[in-house]
């Protein structure tokens, strides 16, 4: 069983199409979080919810909107894409009791 | 602002070596440091952890040793295999007082050579 499973794996749209990405966790965790890991590797934290609850929303355009139905999901929704937004987007989960993060296996997004 | 600075960016190390990862950081209000190991194509997994009322934490042939007055921690890769091989992320987390953020460093590539 993934524990924390993101779909799609693989994304290629054109500028200017909206999409989603969907993400779903069965350890029972009650924070999820969104990471973008750009062309260096780099991870920087976007979007955190707590028990479906926005705690985290760093400096993001707004057309990258969080959605969180229940703690087990957490989606991405991203209108207008831009070239820029080219990235891994990687879903990760946490418990209040344990720090520690379980990543999913991330979501290529290609912008062309 | 980068909050915490990862070094070195790449190293290569002889099979049966020692890799060394150093971090450093900034906010005091960082309560737990994590290291994470990520490997081509797949997420970032947790290795281990440290919490700073403690100076060294050993799991297996991984050690990280912590100094809270400098502010520094690195990762000890003992006798080190090319299965290590991948892309190490140190992190630290910001309490209470920080919103609760994981922040992590730029991340160092490691190649051991067989």
């Amino acid at each position: 069983d993934t524990a924390v499973s993101q779909t799609p794996k693989y994304l290629v749209t054109q500028m200017g199409n909206d999409k989603s990405i969907k993400c779903e966790q069965n350890l029972g965790h009650d924070t999820m979080y969104w990471y973008k890991q750009d062309s260096k590797k780099f991870l920087k934290i976007m979007f955190s919810y707590n028990n479906k609850e926005l705690i985290i929303n760093e400096t993001v355009p707004n057309r990258f909107s969080p959605k969180s139905p229940d703690k087990a999901h957490l989606n991405l929704h991203i209108n207008s894409l831009e070239l820029g937004d080219s990235a891994v987007y990687f879903c990760a989960s946490s418990s209040t009791a344990n720090y520690g993060y379980t990543f999913g296996s991330g979501t290529r997004l290609t912008v062309v | 602002q980068q909050q915490v600075k990862q070094s070195p960016q790449s190293l290569i190390v002889q099979k049966g070596g020692i890799s060394i990862i150093n971090c450093a950081y900034e906010n005091t209000a960082f309560d737990y440091f994590p290291w994470y190991q990520q490997f081509p194509g797949k997420g970032p997994a947790l290795l281990i952890a440290i919490r700073p009322d403690v100076s060294e934490k050993k799991e297996g042939r991984f050690t990280i040793s912590f100094n809270k007055s400098a502010k520094q921690f690195s990762l000890h890769i003992m006798d080190s295999q090319p299965g290590d091989s991948a892309t190490y992320f140190c992190a630290a987390r910001a309490g209470n007082t920080g919103g609760f953020k994981t922040i992590f460093g730029a991340g160092t590539r490691l190649f051991v050579k067989a």
